[in-house]
């Protein structure tokens, strides 16, 4: 069965920092690898995807992520944090019988 | 011109009632899910439809029974509700399952619809 790990539950950064979320999948075939972002009393809605191509994928508000299909990863960073990047973010993984599967999530705080 | 949308947006209820929660796509979507998030925010996949036929049902109680009369609608309905099924409940869409059509399967989600059970 698939699973999806992240590694950081709350994670607490101060304005400018730089982000890296860790995201680690666990299946054998071929996956669509997705980060969402979970804004305070919204729904989610897609940050960035990887489904093919350059494993270095470029989302909405900076945001990337690099596929590293050896260690399992799909790893979202930012350089430089705001305020308004507060959320939850959910790693993502799909498979081709279309099932899908969600990380716990990663609360993340800026401070301004 | 809401792309995904779901009814109620709050419930509130009392044990052992049965309630149905509505979700509409007006995406032209073949594919559709419910999600359930719990007080942690974790986000598990229920069921999925395409083409208003059931391809994913996860371990749910028998009690939650999806209906899909469409495409564009996936409804929720749950019998005898119980305190544990109080949650954010979400409904997604997305253009095709898996991985087979290059990133079709991005999904959409719906505002939420926050159930209480008392």
């Amino acid at each position: 069965a698939q699973s999806v790990s992240q590694h950081n539950h709350h994670v607490i950064l101060s304005e400018a920092a730089s982000l890296e979320l860790g995201c680690n999948y666990s299946y054998g075939g071929t996956v669509n690898l997705f980060w969402y972002v979970q804004y305070p009393g919204q729904h989610l809605q897609l940050l960035l995807k990887y489904f093919s191509g350059d494993p270095l994928v470029k989302g909405i508000k900076g945001f990337e992520a690099e596929f590293i299909k050896s260690k399992f990863s799909f790893n979202l960073r930012k350089p430089s944090v705001q305020w308004s990047d507060t959320a939850e973010y959910f790693c993502a993984v799909n498979t081709r019988a279309g099932k899908s599967t969600f990380g716990d999530g990663t609360t993340l705080t800026v401070k301004p | 011109d809401t792309a995904v949308s779901q009814t109620p947006k709050y419930l509130v209820t009392q044990m052992g009632n049965d309630k149905s929660i509505k979700c509409e796509q007006n995406l032209g979507h073949d594919t559709m899910y419910w999600y359930k998030q719990d007080s942690k925010k974790f986000l598990k996949i229920m069921f999925s439809y395409n083409n208003k036929e059931l391809i994913i049902n996860e371990t749910v109680p028998n009690r939650f029974s999806p209906k899909s009369p469409d495409k564009a609608h996936l409804n929720l309905h749950i019998n005898s509700l119980e305190l544990g099924d109080s949650a954010v409940y979400f409904c997604a869409s997305s253009q095709a399952p898996g991985t087979s059509g290059g990133g079709t399967d991005t999904q959409y989600f719906g505002p939420g619809t926050r159930l209480t059970v008392l």
